[in-house]
């Protein structure tokens, strides 16, 4: 079946930039998203793009997507803490399937 | 604008209750709805979606059911809780397969 992973952990400084990865194996996928989850919440969608893309920007936010390699990822730029909080990587396909999520990478922003 | 209501926010509930968690959807029609789980430190576990009323899929077999009575609304029961059905549950719904948005969730601590 079809599968997203994602590491798990990522540090950064503030107001450096970070790189959140994702790979995932459905080649049917049509829309690739990224959600914020802050502690005790629920998801939150930062952006999406299209599989005709290959590359989203959204004020602080890039999103790069690599089709041939199955690989998108999410950058955040001047990265703040309030960025803190679990990123997770999903995709779909068309008709009713559920997105498929990744298992999340929870970034953690050093003051 | 749609909006999506799920409660209680928290639950705790002793080992063998019953359960009922209720998820409502308004300003869209026909929905897609999920009820997804968050172990601590985990990810996303699908565990029943639907696409109409009457009509649930569902993903993990275990102790949990879920029905929709009504076209946005779909609740998620147990007839006697588990120690291991503690988590934090999350409705969301979609239009087919676009992106999915999200309730607040519910932390349910089974004692």
């Amino acid at each position: 079946g079809e599968d997203v992973e994602q590491s798990l952990f990522l540090s950064v400084r503030e107001g450096d930039s970070s790189v959140i990865n994702c790979t995932y194996t459905d080649s049917s996928s049509t829309y690739l998203y990224w959600y914020k989850q802050e502690p005790g919440a629920g998801l939150q969608l930062l952006t999406y793009i299209f599989s005709n893309m290959d590359m989203k920007q959204d004020q602080r936010l890039t999103v790069l997507l690599n089709k041939k390699d199955k690989h998108l990822s999410l950058r955040i730029a001047d990265t703040q803490t309030g960025d803190s909080a679990i990123y997770f990587c999903a995709e779909s396909t068309t008709g009713n399937t559920p997105l498929v999520f990744g298992k999340g990478t929870r970034l953690s922003v050093i003051a | 604008s749609q909006t999506i209501h799920q409660w209680p926010a928290t639950l705790v509930q002793p080992v063998g209750s019953p359960l009922s968690l209720e998820c409502t959807v308004e300003g869209t029609s026909n929905p897609n709805l999920y009820w997804y789980r968050q172990a601590a430190g985990r990810g996303l576990q699908l565990l029943f979606y639907s696409v109409g009323i009457g009509q649930i899929s569902s993903e993990v077999p275990q102790n949990l059911s879920a029905s929709r009575p009504q076209d946005r609304q779909f609740i998620l029961s147990s007839k006697k809780l588990l120690l291991s059905d503690s988590g934090f549950y999350l409705c969301a719904w979609s239009v087919r397969s676009t992106e999915a948005f999200f309730g607040q969730g519910t932390r349910l601590t089974v004692v």
